[in-house]
């Protein structure tokens, strides 16, 4: 059964626009949460982290917020640009060095 | 710039043909991963590897095994391959603070 879902396949937004991408996680023990971007035959690249202490971490146009007693992760991107096109991975962990479980993956698609 | 090789790009194999995904690293990192990617399912974890000639299980080592003889490389083996182990299968490389680095792939095609 996967502890992390991403339970939106793919999300359009304009150029310009807020995306917002959503994660949630069964396992109340996770304490590191990562977003990872993926561009099509290409391997996966790190986006964003945040560990459990904090409640929103922030990296130029991305955001991410986490919410430890709904069990949920989202990441913001403003504005959003035709270069965010891509499949983002949400992933999480209860180390931070490297035994993760990654969502399902969300496509995103920016239009002009 | 962190480099992450993988063997192939691309690979077709019959069932039953025993398969070598080699997994390169030029950045001294201590910890390798092997993931498969499948629509729908994201990444999930067979094996990993934390040092020179250390393995551990990930979620799904059914099928797998994995060898690692020295500190940049890392194996992974398909003993007799079979058509549901076609898949996108993804190295990585971490160093205990959590980012991981991945290489670029290999689509692997059992027929």
């Amino acid at each position: 059964d996967q502890q992390v879902k991403q339970n939106s396949p793919s999300l359009s937004v304009q150029e310009g626009r807020i995306s917002i991408l959503n994660c949630d996680y069964t396992n109340s023990m996770f304490d590191y949460f990562l977003w990872y971007k993926k561009y099509p035959a290409e391997g996966p690249t790190f986006l964003i982290s945040i560990s459990s202490i904090k409640d929103k971490n922030e990296d130029g146009r991305f955001t991410v917020f986490l919410n430890k007693s709904a069990k949920h992760l989202s990441l913001h991107i403003v504005p959003s640009q035709p270069g965010d096109s891509a499949v983002y991975f949400c992933a999480a962990s209860t180390d931070s060095w490297g035994k993760f479980q990654f969502g399902a993956g969300t496509q995103v698609v920016v239009t002009p | 710039d962190v480099k992450v090789t993988q063997s192939s790009r691309y690979l077709v194999k019959r069932t039953g043909e025993k398969v070598f995904l080699e997994c390169v690293q030029d950045m001294d990192h201590e910890n390798m991963f092997w993931y498969r990617q499948d629509p729908g399912l994201g990444l999930r974890l067979i094996y990993f590897s934390y040092d020179v000639k250390m393995k551990e299980k990930g979620d799904i080592p059914e099928g797998y095994s994995v060898s690692r003889e020295k500190k940049e490389r890392f194996s992974l083996i398909l003993e007799s391959a079979s058509t549901n182990q076609t898949s996108m299968y993804l190295c990585a490389i971490g160093s205990g603070s959590y980012e991981q680095y991945f290489g670029p792939g290999t689509r692997l095609t059992v027929t």
